[in-house]
């Protein structure tokens, strides 16, 4: 069974729409990460978060917000999308932040129109 | 910045075939160094990790040594089989104060024929 659950595996919108990308994780870790993954382009980090802090950002536009709602749950909200922001978005966990051990999702295959 | 090469997007072998996949890497930092898989439909997962420099980690066959002196961590397997079909992902982690981010290299794609 995936530890690590994101939903939904695939997403069309249009231009100007918003989206929330769920993140769930059941390996009891206390860290969890976003990276998105365009066409053509290694994966890049977003954003980390610890014990529902964020702690790091490397995400420019604020059009792009995590949300905590749980401890084990990180979703990714994107409002006014782009068709750049067509990607695949990984979420990811480890037990501490700063750990070396990443343990990545499916991922959400996301298609902007 | 820090920055991860690998330069074959594609590698196309026959089983039982000798595998390198190149990876070069540059920071100011201390590094430790990974060898992520990404099979079809799925996320990375991890291979292989090596925190210190000139060591070797090695996992289900696959070997890479964390070479300092040339900036590398080449990943080798002696014997591909169709199953290791699949993306190999170089990633590096560098920790500053603040700031804990991987930064991966753009994969190489991995085919093997039967």
């Amino acid at each position: 069974d995936p530890k690590i659950i994101q939903k939904p595996k695939y997403l069309v919108a249009v231009t100007g729409s918003e989206k929330i990308l769920i993140c769930e994780q059941y390996l009891g870790h206390n860290a969890m990460y976003w990276y998105r993954q365009s066409a053509k382009k290694p994966l890049e980090f977003m954003f980390s978060y610890s014990y529902q802090k964020l702690m790091d950002n490397q995400t420019a536009s604020s059009r792009f917000q995590p949300q905590s709602s749980k401890k084990n749950h990180l979703d990714l909200q994107i409002t006014a999308l782009k068709p750049d922001d067509s990607a695949t978005y990984f979420c990811a966990s480890s037990q501490e932040w700063s750990q070396n051990t990443l343990y990545f999702g499916a991922g959400t295959r996301l298609s902007v129109l | 910045g820090d920055s991860v090469i690998q330069m074959q997007g594609q590698v196309t072998l026959s089983e039982n075939d000798f595998l390198f996949i190149n990876c070069t890497y540059s920071t100011t930092g201390y590094p430790t160094l990974f060898w992520y898989v990404q099979y079809s439909g799925e996320g990375p997962q991890l291979l292989l990790q090596v925190t210190t420099a000139n060591n070797k980690g090695s996992s289900r066959g696959f070997e890479a040594t964390y070479d300092k002196g040339t900036t590398s961590f080449h990943l080798q397997k002696t014997s591909v089989q169709e199953i290791d079909s699949a993306v190999y992902y170089c990633a590096m982690r560098v920790y500053t104060e603040g700031a804990d981010r991987l930064t991966f290299g753009k994969g190489t794609q991995l085919i093997i024929q039967p």
